[in-house]
């Protein structure tokens, strides 16, 4: 069974920093693009970043860009997301998301896991 | 940015009855879209892509239809699990993926 698991989140203060995991599970990790999209209280989906399954490439939403980082480890199969500079309008619960297919972009995702809540709050 | 809007934010149907949502992107997108389902306190779930497609498992009273900027989720007969938030997603602006604000699906 393909499982994605989010760890890491928490509150931290205006200015901190947090870095998410997501553990996979159940395919060939290093095969897929992976994901994070987040989701403020509330409100709706936001893709945030996406990395290449070999980590050859990087791509970020506007509004996280020079503050994140993506990154991922496929001996340990799994995914990061390094948030620095956070800033209270970042909180959200961040779900990691894989790719449909194997290999190339496709840009819709299947599985997600179930998300970790981000509060940026003094 | 494509822009996504969906209609409406809220609609009211009794199970059995059918349901149709609505998805208008601000720019062409072709068939480069996807409808997501969210239950409450649930992560989203992946209906339908390249705007017609099911998804593995999902029930055959889903379907997606649309291409340019007009698209549509219908269901035909509303079950009571399928009473949730529902968002389209685009993916023909590369790596610069949009949702919809979203559209719930409540019980009449």
């Amino acid at each position: 069974e393909v499982q994605l698991l989010e760890s890491g989140g928490g509150l931290v203060q205006p200015g901190g920093s947090l870095r998410l995991s997501c553990a996979a599970s159940g395919f060939t990790f290093s095969d897929y693009a992976m994901n994070w999209v987040r989701q403020a209280p509330g409100r709706g989906l936001e893709w945030v970043s996406t990395l290449s399954g070999s980590e050859g490439s990087r791509y970020y939403a506007d509004s996280v860009r020079g503050r994140f980082s993506i990154s991922r480890d496929n001996s340990k199969n799994t995914l990061y997301l390094q948030m620095n500079s956070l800033r209270a309008e970042d909180t959200a619960v961040y779900y990691c998301a894989r790719d449909f297919k194997a290999g190339d972009y496709v840009g819709w995702f299947d599985p997600w896991g179930q998300g970790t809540l981000v509060t940026v709050s003094s | 940015e494509v822009v996504l809007t969906q209609s409406p934010a809220t609609l009211s149907v009794s199970p059995g009855e059918r349901a149709t949502l609505s998805c208008r992107a601000s720019q062409f997108i072709s068939t480069n879209l996807a409808w997501y389902q969210q239950r409450p306190g649930q992560a989203p779930r992946l209906l339908i892509y390249g705007a017609s497609t099911r998804a593995t498992g999902v029930p055959a009273r889903f379907s997606g239809s649309g291409s340019g900027t007009e698209f549509s989720l219908t269901i035909s007969s509303l079950q009571s699990e399928d009473f949730a938030v529902y968002y389209c997603q685009q993916y023909n602006n590369w790596l610069l993926y949009t949702f919809g604000q979203g559209t719930k699906l409540e019980i009449k």
